[in-house]
């Protein structure tokens, strides 16, 4: 069983749609959670970072982590064309900045 | 310049081949990371260097060498690849490898190993 688990799509929406990203994880020592978006031949950037539980909002973007159930969601409201991505979640423990990552979900938002 | 920089883009080499990657941060930071992506597959830490030591290889075959002669720069010198090891490599960089702080990417070079 892998330490991440996440679709990797692709996801297919029409552009104005909500977008719900998630991940699973199996290592509660994980502390700091985080969502990076990857375009197409680009390096990763990073979107959302949230420590332990709870809600983060920025813009049109939402992170939210359920720690009792080891799963985290990325939300985008009023998906954009420029939101078509790769999406990939990263956690790490409390200390040192070693992460792991999901696969990656492809997105695609269609005008 | 700004950011992370990754040299070559792309690299075709053939099985006995050797050839390096290149990376240089503008960042001013002291942490610096290989990662490799592959297809379908998450991205795998391969090493890091903390203040230009190394503080990490994550199983790495000895095919793959890194070198970091200052905290701005790093380097893969690679030698005797497989096919399996066409893949993205990217680059990246920290604050501080020893406590937790904000990943920044190169945009990553493209190996294919013929």
């Amino acid at each position: 069983q892998k330490e991440v688990e996440q679709d990797p799509g692709p996801l297919s929406v029409p552009e104005g749609a909500i977008v719900s990203l998630n991940c699973t994880y199996s290592n509660s020592a994980f502390q700091y959670f985080m969502w990076y978006r990857q375009y197409s031949r680009k390096g990763p950037e990073l979107l959302m970072y949230t420590y332990s539980s709870g809600n983060k909002e920025d813009g049109r973007f939402t992170a939210q982590v359920d720690k009792s159930s080891k799963y985290i969601s990325l939300f985008i409201r009023d998906s954009q064309p420029s939101d078509s991505a790769t999406y990939l979640c990263a956690m790490r423990r409390a200390a040192g900045n070693k992460l792991t990552f999901g696969g990656g979900t492809r997105v695609l938002v269609k005008p | 310049e700004t950011g992370v920089t990754q040299t070559p883009r792309h690299l075709v080499m053939g099985m006995t081949n050797k050839k390096s990657l290149k990376c240089e941060q503008h960042l001013g930071h002291n942490a610096m990371y290989w990662y490799k992506q592959s297809a379908k597959k998450p991205l795998e830490l391969m090493f890091v260097y903390n203040f230009k030591e190394q503080t990490e290889n994550n199983s790495v075959p000895s095919r793959f060498s890194p070198e970091c002669p200052n905290s701005s720069h790093l380097f893969l010198h690679l030698h005797t690849l497989q096919p399996e090891d066409s893949a993205l490599y990217l680059c990246a960089s920290s604050q501080d490898a020893s406590v937790a702080g904000e990943l920044f990417f190169g945009e990553g070079s493209r190996l294919t190993v013929l």
